[in-house]
């Protein structure tokens, strides 16, 4: 069975440019969640969704960010303008309600902003 | 507020040794999951151990086993019989429904 997709691996762009990151949960997980990893921060919430609902995304950094979720096997983050402050490892997860609680990784984005 | 403290930024061990990882959390809460993650160079995020906080059994996968003691509320990660494929950054997490990390500890193996 397929992991968690994530694409593409590295993004390079300038600022000022949109970005946008995409992720394919396993099949028949309805928790996705996207996290942002950076030396500074460590590792942080962004925003998850539920059977394709945000539930929370009070981890969002500012309205640049938005992440959508359209269908159960697809989401994507946003990053409009993206700035240099913006670059790091970007990760999505999945898991599935009741069991476990325990969340798969993808192998996540690097984003670099010139 | 949950928290997760690993108070170890770095760790070494000689190959064939067994290191533990320190992990404390701090929570109200009575049912809950510990997991340890691996993050090799890779970056890829990898599931090492679970841990169900109404289980009074140490959880054990292989060559790791955690010390698991809810009293206290500590969760420490032993590598057995350590291999050059361990040296990785360890993340302790809590979770109830969303994960709380550790600022992680970083496994240097020694050949």
């Amino acid at each position: 069975d397929a992991g968690v997709i994530q694409s593409p691996r590295h993004e390079v762009t300038e600022m000022g440019q949109e970005v946008t990151l995409r992720c394919k949960p396993i099949s028949g997980h309805d928790y996705l969640f996207w996290y942002r990893q950076t030396m500074m921060r460590g590792l942080e919430l962004l925003i998850y969704f539920n059977n394709n609902v945000p539930i929370d995304d009070s981890g969002m950094p500012e309205d640049r960010f938005s992440a959508k979720m359209p269908n159960a096997s697809f989401s994507t983050l946003k990053i409009q303008p993206s700035e240099p402050r913006d670059s790091a490892v970007y990760f999505c997860a999945s898991r599935i309600a009741g069991v476990t609680d325990t969340q798969y990784f993808g192998p996540g984005t690097r984003l670099t902003v010139l | 507020a949950q928290t997760v403290t690993q108070s170890q930024p770095e760790m070494s061990v000689q190959e064939a040794e067994t290191v533990t990882l320190s992990c404390t959390y701090d929570t109200s809460e009575s049912d809950y999951y510990l997991f340890w993650y691996k993050q090799p160079p890779s970056r890829q995020m990898i599931l090492v151990i679970r841990q169900e906080a109404y289980k009074q059994q140490n959880a054990t996968e292989n060559r790791f086993s955690v010390n698991f003691q809810k009293a206290a509320k500590s969760f420490s990660l032993k590598i057995s019989d350590s291999q050059l494929g361990d040296a990785a950054m360890y993340f302790c997490a809590y979770s109830n429904y969303q994960l709380i990390w550790g600022a992680g500890t970083k496994l240097i193996i020694k050949p």
